[in-house]
């Protein structure tokens, strides 16, 4: 059961172009939401995150919208750039048996044309 | 650099073989996870360890185990090793396993694994 549903499962974007990814969840307890990236032959890292009492969080050319009532969150990456080809999880994060449990999502591959 | 630090990098070996992946973890973080990446399937969450006890388990084969030793460091240990085993797989250490310590996973480069 998939308790995070991302998509697209990839996205081609042309040089300076806005890539959005979305994400769905079902599990109101969820209450910290980040996104990884992920270089080809790099493990993830930590992109931005954001938590349920905001609806936007900007970090320089990365955005997350969070749609609390509709259980949707997405990233949006604004002038995409070469370098931002890459693999990108979304997550959700929630107190599950008295240990904090980090669900992800299956991931959206991301490829921007210079 | 994550500070987290895997070994091997590369691991090849065969069928029915039984191998040991090394995972440190980031200096103070207690959590240790292992992840494992396949092509088509995204990041599978295999367990969790903090400060020595196992704290969850995700999808993974009896064929596995794992364990975190007192100086924090964690081994996966896959053994009767099948072609599909073959994978990425990352070890994330994290500060704890409650509250923010335990919201981000710092994650190592990976062990890639193939078996023929």
């Amino acid at each position: 059961q998939q308790q995070v549903k991302q998509s697209p499962q990839s996205l081609i974007v042309q040089k300076g172009g806005i890539s959005i990814i979305n994400c769905a969840y079902e599990n109101t307890a969820f209450d910290y939401f980040p996104w990884y990236q992920q270089f080809p032959g790099k493990g993830p890292a930590l992109l931005i995150a954001i938590r349920p009492d905001v609806s936007e969080k900007k970090e320089g050319r990365f955005t997350i919208s969070f749609n609390k009532s509709a259980k949707q969150f997405s990233l949006h990456i604004m002038d995409s750039q070469p370098g931002d080809s890459a693999t990108y999880f979304c997550a959700a994060n929630s107190n599950a048996g008295n240990n904090r449990k980090l669900i992800w999502g299956l991931g959206t591959s991301l490829a921007v044309n210079p | 650099d994550s500070g987290v630090t895997q070994t091997p990098k590369h691991l090849i070996t065969a069928t029915g073989q039984r191998v040991t992946l090394r995972c440190s973890p980031r200096s103070g973080d207690l959590s240790v996870y292992w992840y494992q990446q396949s092509l088509d399937q995204g990041l599978q969450f295999l367990i969790q360890y903090y400060n020595g006890e196992e704290r969850a388990k995700g999808n993974i084969l009896e064929r596995f185990s794992a364990q975190q030793f007192p100086d924090l460091h964690s081994e996966l240990n896959l053994s009767s090793l099948e072609l599909g085993d073959s994978a990425l797989y990352f070890c994330a250490s994290s500060v704890g396993y409650l509250g923010q310590g335990a919201e981000t996973q710092y994650f190592g480069p990976g062990t890639r694994l193939l078996v023929l």
